[in-house]
């Protein structure tokens, strides 16, 4: 069935610099992409997204890469600050139903 | 804009009592809506699909008779855990989407209800 692998599944980075989380996604078809930051003990909250026409968005810090000849997209978050400390999901669509395939999640730690 | 409300937010009961969690889509109308549990450190599973106006769909594996769903109207969907257990005890969270953005796949949560069954 589908499914979407993602790495790692955490990261520690020092504050100020980047990060990069991976995910690879199985099913062709897909072609929305989104990405998710999750609190502890709160709901998802939609960061950025792609569609498969785009190879790239930028929102201020924030970016995705799509590759769709090889299935995967990233996250990429740059000058880190302590709140961007969460858990990341990565989600692919099935384009059939609108739902959703999700990620195992990646926990981000921002050290001081 | 597009927020998505739950209540409760948290909720305690014995065992073998129901109990109804609300979602609302609070600036939008919602075609359709997804009900998920969340384990600690685990990723969204996802448990059923509603529309409005027509039965839920439940993902393999979760009972419609225990996971009771209505989607009465464009922004409220309720999920009923009936007779909960203890092993019912998670985090519920509820997403939607937005009617007005055509064909988007693009959900919105809401804040999650936490259920403990004693």
């Amino acid at each position: 069935g589908e499914n979407v692998e993602q790495h790692p599944s955490t990261l520690s980075v020092q504050e100020g610099d980047s990060a990069v989380i991976k995910c690879t996604y199985s099913d062709s078809a897909s072609n929305y992409f989104p990405w998710y930051k999750q609190e502890l003990g709160k709901g998802p909250q939609l960061i950025i997204d792609i569609r498969s026409n785009v190879g790239e968005k930028k929102d201020q810090r924030i970016a995705v890469t799509l590759n769709k000849t090889a299935k995967h997209f990233s996250l990429h978050i740059t000058e880190t600050q302590p709140e961007d400390s969460a858990v990341y999901f990565c989600a692919a669509n099935k384009a059939s139903n609108y739902q959703l395939i999700w990620g195992a999640g990646t926990k981000l730690i921002i050290k001081p | 804009g597009a927020v998505v409300s739950q209540h409760p937010s948290w909720v305690i009961c014995k065992s073998g009592t129901s109990v109804k969690i609300e979602c609302r889509s609070l600036d939008f109308q919602a075609t359709t809506m997804f009900w998920y549990r969340q384990f600690p450190k685990q990723s969204l599973m996802l448990m059923a699909t509603s529309n409005e106006g027509s039965k839920a769909t439940y993902e393999q594996g979760v009972e419609k008779d225990k996971f009771l769903i209505n989607h009465a109207s464009l922004t409220l969907s309720t999920l009923t855990v009936t007779s909960a257990h203890p092993e019912d005890s998670s985090f519920y969270i509820c997403s939607a989407r937005d009617r007005s953005r055509g064909s988007t796949d693009t959900q919105y949560f809401g804040p999650g209800t936490r259920l403990t069954v004693l």
